[in-house]
């Protein structure tokens, strides 16, 4: 069964530091996007890409945050500088988004921890 | 602002109960409204998945009941097992083929043997 991948896993980081995150979305899926969760929270969209175009990034704090999907596949999101309140999971889903099909299928996210 | 509203916020049942999540939403714009499910440490999959034309859609032991001029729908989990326990977010999707998903805060369920 095709997946969403992210890596890594899990990432501590120092506040100040730098941070990224990869995401490879089921294959043939056209539209990407990118998630915060914060622990206790329902995910709340970042961004969301339509091939490399970004369509919705209204919810992405700028001044930090930044992603890319250069070749309209794989994406990565990153943070500079990370801020202790950016701890949560950051997850990536893939939609078809053909016709009217508006499943959205989740990776299994990046925990980060901010210190 | 909250799009979607859930509760409740947790939710104790015991093995063979029903289990039932509610939530709510104001914008008739909303067109499509899924549920999903999270076990910690994973990413949310998707559960069942409703759209307004429809007032019940049911897979399995899980029902989505679709109330359009109440603008409410609920997820009942029929026959609940200790493996349903994990966190449920309901979800509601605006716009257009390119819309987006607004989630609810979830409902953390868990189901005693």
């Amino acid at each position: 069964e095709a997946e969403v991948a992210q890596s890594p896993r899990y990432k501590i980081t120092e506040k100040s530091q730098a941070v990224a995150f990869w995401c490879d979305p089921i294959s043939g899926h056209a539209t990407l996007y990118w998630y915060r969760q914060i622990l206790g929270q329902g995910p709340e969209l970042l961004v969301q890409f339509q091939d490399e175009s970004v369509v919705d990034d209204s919810q992405l704090p700028k001044d930090r945050f930044s992603a890319e999907r250069l070749k309209g596949v794989d994406s990565t999101l990153k943070i500079q500088p990370a801020e202790l309140g950016d701890s949560a999971m950051y997850l990536c889903a893939s939609s078809l988004q053909q016709g009217a099909s508006y499943e959205q299928y989740f990776g299994p996210g990046t925990r980060l921890t901010v210190t | 602002q909250q799009q979607v509203k859930q509760s409740p916020q947790s939710l104790i049942v015991q093995k063979g109960g029903i289990s039932i999540i509610n939530c709510a939403y104001e914008n008739t714009a909303f067109d499509y409204f899924p549920w999903y499910q999270q076990f910690p440490g994973k990413g949310p999959a998707l559960l069942i998945a409703i759209r307004p034309d429809v007032s019940e859609k049911k897979e399995g032991r899980f029902t989505i009941s679709f109330n359009k001029s109440a603008k409410q729908f609920s997820l009942h989990i029929m026959d609940s097992q200790p493996g349903d326990s994990a966190t449920y977010f309901c979800a509601a999707h605006r716009g257009s083929t390119l819309g987006r998903l607004y989630f609810g805060r979830g409902t953390q369920l868990t189901v005693w043997p």
